[in-house]
Order: structure tokens, then sequence, then C-alpha cells
């Protein structure tokens, strides 16, 4: 059974880091693609940054480039997103999740249950 | 960047059929998935590659994807299905942007 565990969040001041961890099971972890999903209270759902399986690629939406790393440890079979300088708006449940790729395809098939993240004063 | 309409409702008595249309550019030209999400829980796959089901996934809910529109049918809704449902496209040209539609609240009268 494919699990996803995410765990890091928290409350945190404006300006501040967070490290989000994702600890995967029950699939060979290296063989995904990896993202972390988020989604503000009361709003709907935004991709923030996905990874490729040996970590050689990385992509991010354009608000968290410069301020986010994703990262992965395939040996732990972990994801990682390490969040600085974080805003008010960067408030929202993070979700890990696996990304099913095809040459013109890319859907999440498996969510963790998310990890609520509060970035207030 | 592209951009995914959805209806903020759908209302729909137990038993009938519920549509709900996710509208893009050209949105035929790709893959569309759909997403269920009820309250307080993490997003479930539904429907992938406009009209596929994963495992463990009804046959009451099934998919189209045509023009500047895909749909998420729901037949013989259940009370059970009460969510909120959102589409999803992945734009290979543009940094692997994933992008989701705004959302629709499926009300089961």
């Amino acid at each position: 059974e494919v699990q996803l565990v995410e765990s890091g969040g928290g409350l945190v001041q404006p300006g501040g880091s967070l490290r989000l961890s994702c600890a995967a099971s029950g699939f060979t972890f290296s063989s995904y693609w990896m993202s972390w999903v988020r989604q503000a209270p009361g709003k709907g759902l935004e991709w923030v940054a996905n990874i490729k399986q040996d970590g050689s690629e990385k992509y991010y939406v354009d608000s968290v480039k410069g301020r986010f790393t994703i990262s992965r440890d395939n040996a732990k079979n972990s994801l990682y997103l390490q969040m600085n300088s974080l805003r008010a708006e960067d408030t929202a449940v993070y979700y890990c999740a696996r990304v099913e790729l095809t040459y013109d395809s890319a859907r999440f098939d498996y969510w963790g249950q998310g990890t609520l993240v509060t970035v207030s004063s | 960047s592209y951009v995914l309409t959805q209806p903020p409702s759908v209302s729909v008595a137990p038993g009938q059929t519920a549509r709900i249309t996710c509208g893009g550019n050209n949105i035929g030209s790709k893959s569309v998935h759909w997403y269920q999400q009820k309250p307080g829980q993490a997003p479930v796959l539904v429907v992938y590659d406009d009209s596929d089901r994963p495992s463990g996934i009804p046959e009451r809910f099934s998919g189209s994807n045509s023009g500047n529109t895909a749909t998420l049918t729901i037949s013989r809704v259940e009370a059970g299905d009460e969510a909120d449902y959102y589409c999803q496209v992945w734009d290979s040209s543009s940094d692997h942007n994933y992008v989701f539609g705004t959302g629709t609240k499926v009300t089961v009268l």
C-alpha cells in the first residue's frame, strides 16, 4: 500500500524558515517524480514544486522561486521542502504527492494527508 | 499562464447525474485529470487522462474532453459524492507547470 506521510509543519513568523518532510513507503520511491502541492485555507489547490527521480531536475511555481527548495533522499525514501523567507501568503496545508508522468501527461496519483504551515506574527 | 475555469458549485439530487465542467483554451489537446476532495481530507484521483478511472473508483465516475471543455460526470449520485472537485492539466512547455482548476463544490440535495 502506497503511503505518504508529511511532517514538519507549524507556526512560523514572517521571514522565517521551515523544512517539511515526506516519508514514502509501499512503492519504489526512486522510480517516481515527486511533488509538493499546497492549499490555502478555504482555497483551491496549487502546485508548488516537483523533482525528478534522481534529483537532477527541479521545477517551482513562480511565487516560491528563490525561496523554496525541493530535495529528496532516495536512500531514506524521503522528500523535503525547505521554505525560507516565508510570507503570510504561504500559509497553507502542504501535501506531498506522487507524480505519474508520461510523455504528454502528468497526474498526482497518491497524496499524503498534509501538514499545516501557518505564517503569522 | 494557462487557466482552467470551473463553476463554483453544482447541486444535484440523489440518484441524478452531476456534470462538472472545466474550461480551458484548446483543453481538448491536453490530458485532463480530476480529483475529489472531501472536507478535511487529501484529494483523491477519480479520473485520469480524460476518461480513465484508477482502480477502486466506481464506474459512476466518467470523463470526457473536447474542444475548450472537459467534463466530469457523476451518475447515480450518492450522498457520499458530496465534495469539492478539481480538474488538472500539465503544461510541459512551461517549466513543468501543473495547473489546477478553480474547483467545484458538489452539493447533494
